[in-house]
């Protein structure tokens, strides 16, 4: 049992490429999320989705697109990458919507710089 | 190390001493909280959860405290150890739209002196 893994690590951008994201569980975990987490902040939710084919944005969903075409699969896309966008990013996985007694389970961060 | 540690409240203690991490949360209507810890190059790991209907919950070496009046919450960890050292984040849960969205705090830096 994995848990949630993120591909790729670490990658390196220049302005204007771009890239996906991939998170995958194993866990077969209903909702899948994707955070974006930046020097001395909290974690920050760009979009989330509730289930297979679903998606909805969170708080800070400009810049990236998302899909989620399989259960255990969650990619988050960036169309043109920003320097702005430099961060670490976390897939994170649950039961159900965290509020319930279900914990968030987070994968290991892909840390991206954009030059 | 990760670079989110920095400018980051911080707490240092000796080990073995009890550290009290504090959290002011920001919606009344939370009715769910939970604390994560980040160590180093990590996604958040799950610590302890308390419900609003509920002022303390007991896991192993760690307290929860939950003061509804002033929308506050703190973690207890006892006999800190080395191994402790990390970020800690607590989040709070909301409905939005008949969803709960969890939003996190900044985080604390814990640093545990052999």
């Amino acid at each position: 049992n994995a848990g949630v893994t993120q591909t790729p690590k670490f990658r390196v951008l220049k302005t204007g490429q771009s890239m996906t994201l991939l998170c995958a569980q194993d866990m077969n975990h209903e909702y899948m999320y994707w955070y974006r987490q930046d020097p001395g902040m909290g974690l920050r939710l760009i979009h989330y989705s509730v289930g297979e084919g679903t998606t909805a944005k969170g708080e800070v969903p400009d810049g990236y697109n998302v899909s989620r075409l399989k259960k255990q699969n969650f990619l988050l896309g960036l169309e043109s990458a920003a320097p702005s966008q430099t961060s670490v990013y976390f897939c994170a996985s649950s039961y159900s919507l965290a509020g319930g007694t279900d914990t968030q389970y987070f994968g290991p961060g892909t840390r991206l710089t954009v030059l | 190390g990760e670079s989110v540690g920095l400018h980051l409240p911080t707490l240092s203690v000796q080990e073995g001493d009890n550290s009290i991490i504090n959290c002011a949360y920001s919606n009344s209507a939370s009715d769910y909280f939970i604390w994560y810890k980040q160590e180093s190059g990590k996604g958040p790991q799950f610590i302890i959860d308390i419900r609003s209907n509920m002022d303390k919950r007991q896991g192993q070496r760690v307290t929860v405290l939950l003061n509804k009046t002033v929308k506050h919450l703190s973690l207890q960890i006892a006999a800190t150890q080395p191994g402790d050292s990390a970020v800690y984040f607590c989040a709070e849960n909301m409905a939005s739209g008949g969803s709960y969205i969890p939003t996190f705090g900044r985080g604390t830096s814990l640093i545990v002196h052999p």
